[in-house]
This record gives structure tokens, sequence and C-alpha cells, in this order.
């Protein structure tokens, strides 16, 4: 199966600081990368669509400044938190669909677990 | 809005039982539904994934159905093991991205 890492699994921060995470499609290229928030004992939210080489697509009331996105190549996109705070505290997942191939399967990395302090 | 049910949000059944999780969705107009699992801090894993010309998949113990025109899908678990405790969700996609259920809580007792 088609693999998908990401990169820091946990990572601890201070406020107003900012972080990156990064989502690898590691044995296959993606043109679309998906980043999703999950609360505690919630599902998934959808933040944002992320297509190589152009802007990324924002759900409604997600802050695009706040929450960065970039995908310059078919292998990696970069989620980056700026000014974090304690309420963007959250699990973070990505997900690639393989490129040229019209399933529409998703694969999804571990997620990265990120704490503001 | 594409609106995503699961049904039950918990579920705990002893070892070896059979069991069915429900999931049911507001627009039929789908390009496929996948059932993934979820550990306790992990990411998800691809379970099964139905096209929507499809009607049912099956892997292992693992049987997925999927009828578009009520908008409902099942997913089926033969012979529960205690490594099956997870979280399990279903999400649908117009192919452009994925609509989550909130996710039935499953645990297997020994």
């Amino acid at each position: 199966g088609a693999v998908v890492s990401q990169h820091p699994s946990w990572v601890i921060c201070k406020s107003g600081t900012s972080v990156k995470i990064e989502c690898r499609s590691l044995d296959f290229q993606a043109t679309t990368m998906f980043w999703y928030r999950q609360f505690p004992k919630q599902s998934l939210m959808l933040m944002a669509t992320s297509n190589e080489g152009s802007k990324a697509t924002y759900e409604q009331g997600v802050e695009k400044d706040k929450f960065l996105i970039n995908h310059a190549s078919l292998t990696l996109s970069t989620l980056t938190v700026t000014s974090a705070h304690p309420e963007d505290s959250s699990f973070y997942i990505c997900s690639a669909a393989r490129s040229g191939v019209n399933t529409g399967e998703l694969f999804f990395g571990e997620g990265s677990r990120l704490t503001v302090l | 809005k594409q609106e995503v049910t699961q049904i039950p949000a918990a579920l705990s059944v002893p070892e070896g039982e059979n069991l069915v999780l429900n999931c049911s969705f507001t627009d039929s107009a789908i390009y496929n539904l996948q059932w993934f699992r979820q550990d306790p801090g992990k990411g998800l894993t691809s379970l099964l994934l139905i096209q929507s010309s499809q009607r049912e998949q099956t892997s292992g113990r693992l049987n997925a159905s999927l009828d578009k025109s009520s908008g409902r899908s099942t997913l089926y678990i033969a012979a529960s093991q205690p490594g099956d405790s997870a979280t399990y969700l279903c999400a649908v996609s117009p192919l452009d991205q994925f609509y989550f259920g909130t996710g039935t809580s499953l645990t297997v007792i020994p």
C-alpha cells in the first residue's frame, strides 16, 4: 500500500512560536494532499486542500494566515501553525491522493500531536 | 452539505461475536465511501474502499456494503478479536474531499 509519512509525530512548543509539520508521500506522487484537525474524541475536520504548485483551498472558518500550507513538490506538503496558542493544540493529520489514479482513495499519515504551552 | 452519521457511537462486545457498524450519509451523490480504523493517538488505517458503482467489498473478516440510494453503508466484522478494538470511521467522498462520520468506538472484551 501507499505510505504517507508525517513529521514530527509529537511536538511541544511555547505560545507565540511557529511549528511546521511535514507530510510526505513516500512511494507515490500526490498532486493533492489534505490537512485535517482532530480534537479529542471527535472526528476529523478538514482544514484545507493542498494542490501542488498552487495555493491551498481553506475550509470555512479556517484562518489561512494562521495555518500556512505549502505544497511545493508532488511528494511534500507542509503545514505551519504560526504564532501558536494553546487553543491550537490538537492532532493534525494529512492525507494524500495518488496522482493519476481516480479511485479517490486517500492514504493517511500517522498524525502529528501539537501541544502549545 | 454532506452529513455523515455513525451509529452506535460506542460498542462493547465479547470476543468472537459478529458485529455491524452503521454509517449513513445525507447526499447520495458520492464518488466512493471508505472505512477507516483509528487507534488511540494514531493516524488512520484504510480498511475498505467502495466505489459508487460497487455494492460491497471484502477483506478478511471485514465486509462493507454500500446502498447509495438509501445513503447507508455497513461494516460487518466477523469473529471479533480484542485486537479489533479501535475507533472506526466512515468517510464519503464526492472526489475532491472526504466527509467523515463521528466514528464508532469498538471494544472487544477478551
